[in-house]
C-alpha cells in the first residue's frame, strides 16, 4: 500500500535550533507539496516541487525556511533558526499531476513544538 | 483560483446521507472542483473531483450545478468514521501552477 512517509512524527526543540523534516513521496509521483497547519491559520501551502524543481515557495518565510529535493525519493524542509511561532503540524503530500487530475496524497505529518 | 464558501459545521445522524454544500460562484470554465477531508490528527485525504459532470466513487458522490457555481458532496450512508473537516477546493491546472489551496472547510459531526 503506497503512502507518503514523514519523519519524525513528533519533534520538540528549543528556540534557535535547526529543525529538519523529511518526506518520502510515493514512488513515481512527480509533484511534492509542503503544508503547515495551525489552529489559527489552517492549512497553508509553503512550497511545492515538480520533477524535483521548486515551482512555488512564496508561502514560505525565506529567511529561515528552506525546502529541497535532493533526489526523487526524499524531500526536506528545514527551519534555521527555529522560533516558537513555527510550532505547527507540517504535512508533505505527493501526487502525479497531469491535466484533469491533481489528486494529492498526504503523509501523517510532523508535529513540531518549539519551546 | 476561485474562492469557495462552505458552512463552518454540520451534523448528520449515522446511516443518513450527509450533504455538504459548497459555493464557488466565481469559478472559471477550466477550474475543477475537488473535495478532501481531514480526520482528526491525520493528513487530508482526497475524496473526489469533477469538472462539470456529476461524479461518483466508492466514497462519495459529487453533484455540480449546471452553471457550476455550486456543488454538493454526498456521503450516502454516513458513519461515525466520517466525522471530519471537509474541504471544497476549486483549482485550475495550467501545467505549472497546480497547487491546492485549502479554506476553512466544514466540520461534519456524525452522531448516533
Amino acid at each position: 500500500d503506497a503512502r507518503v512517509t514523514q519523519t519524525p512524527r513528533h519533534k520538540v526543540t528549543e528556540m534557535g535550533q535547526e529543525v529538519t523534516m523529511r518526506c518520502q513521496p510515493i514512488l513515481g509521483h512527480n509533484t511534492v507539496f509542503w503544508y503547515r497547519q495551525t489552529m489559527m491559520q489552517g492549512l497553508e501551502l509553503l512550497a511545492y516541487f515538480r520533477n524535483r524543481a521548486p515551482l512555488d515557495d512564496s508561502g514560505m518565510p525565506k529567511d529561515r525556511f528552506s525546502a529541497e529535493m535532493p533526489d526523487a525519493t526524499l524531500a526536506t524542509l528545514k527551519i534555521q533558526p527555529s522560533e516558537p511561532r513555527d510550532s505547527a503540524v507540517y504535512f508533505c503530500a505527493s501526487g502525479l499531476v497531469n491535466p484533469g487530475n491533481t489528486e494529492a496524497f498526504f503523509g501523517q505529518g510532523t508535529r513540531l513544538t518549539v519551546v | 483560483d476561485a474562492k469557495t464558501t462552505q458552512p463552518p459545521s454540520m451534523d448528520c445522524a449515522e446511516g443518513r446521507a450527509a450533504n455538504l454544500p459548497c459555493n464557488h460562484s466565481t469559478i472559471s470554465g477550466n477550474e475543477y472542483v475537488y473535495w478532501y477531508r481531514q480526520i482528526h490528527s491525520q493528513g487530508p485525504q482526497y475524496i473526489i473531483h469533477g469538472l462539470k459532470n456529476n461524479e461518483t466513487n466508492e466514497m462519495a458522490s459529487l453533484i455540480i450545478t449546471e452553471d457550476r457555481k455550486s456543488s454538493t458532496l454526498i456521503l450516502p450512508h454516513a458513519t461515525l468514521r466520517d466525522t471530519a473537516v471537509y474541504y471544497c477546493i476549486v483549482r485550475v491546472y495550467t501545467g505549472t501552477a497546480s497547487k491546492l489551496t485549502f479554506g476553512t472547510g466544514t466540520r461534519l459531526q456524525v452522531t448516533l
